[in-house]
């Protein structure tokens, strides 16, 4: 089936440590998206790539990096330097055409301590 | 920059009433996205209205794009217990740049 996957579901790490959120998509899809979702919060864009080794930051993008070397894969590094990493994070895709909408994946929850 | 202000926050409503949620802004949109989101998943994409004035429906969901293009509305009819969840509605000022605004989200709350 087509889809995007978001690996692992649940993700714990000590605090001063880079970790890397793994987002894929079989759909065919240009645009990939990064979003990060904090209690009671609206999703706040981090980085997003429209094409293959481009992307841009978002509103968010500070202690956060991507790649975009395979059009399937969106890889996010929280890094060491994103002061309150501890959030739920989403991945979404897009084909990237007038009026077509995102689909997302399952979300990734990343606990740092 | 574009904010969503999304109201109300929390609701908490008996099965079978309806419920209706909104979302405004200072910004002009082009495009008003309205999506469920259940505990511990992605958001599902409910409705899309690319239209000022459009209103569509999707079986027992009904959501407008406002004519001012700066609000938008859902109406739930005839709540179920599946239809607890939170609910985003999200904006994009430029067709095709397809970055996203998102409101704060309406907990949906139903009492059986």
């Amino acid at each position: 089936d087509g889809g995007i996957t978001q690996s692992p579901k649940y993700l714990f790490r000590k605090e001063g440590q880079n970790v890397t959120l793994s987002c894929e998509q079989n759909l065919n899809h240009d645009a990939m998206y990064w979003y990060r979702q904090d209690p009671g919060q609206g999703l706040r864009l981090i980085y997003y790539s429209q094409i293959v080794n481009d992307f841009q930051k978002g509103d968010i993008a500070e202690g956060y990096s991507v790649s975009r070397e395979k059009k399937e894969s969106f890889p996010l590094t929280v890094t060491s330097a994103q002061k309150n990493p501890t959030a739920f994070y989403l991945c979404a895709s897009n084909p990237h055409r007038v009026n077509t909408e995102a689909f997302f994946g399952q979300g990734t929850r990343l606990t740092v301590v | 920059g574009q904010q969503l202000n999304q109201s109300p926050q929390s609701m908490f409503i008996q099965e079978g009433e309806d419920v209706s949620m909104n979302c405004t802004s200072s910004s002009i949109f082009n495009t008003w996205l309205w999506y469920k989101q259940d505990p511990g998943e992605g958001p599902v994409l409910l409705i899309a209205l690319y239209k000022a004035g459009e209103l569509t429906s999707n079986g027992r969901l009904t959501a407008q794009f406002g004519i001012t293009r700066k609000d938008s509305f859902l109406n739930i009819s005839a709540s179920i217990p599946s239809d607890v969840g939170i609910y985003f509605c999200a904006a994009r000022l430029i067709q095709g740049a397809q970055k996203l605004v998102f409101g704060q989200g309406t907990r949906l709350t139903i009492n059986p």
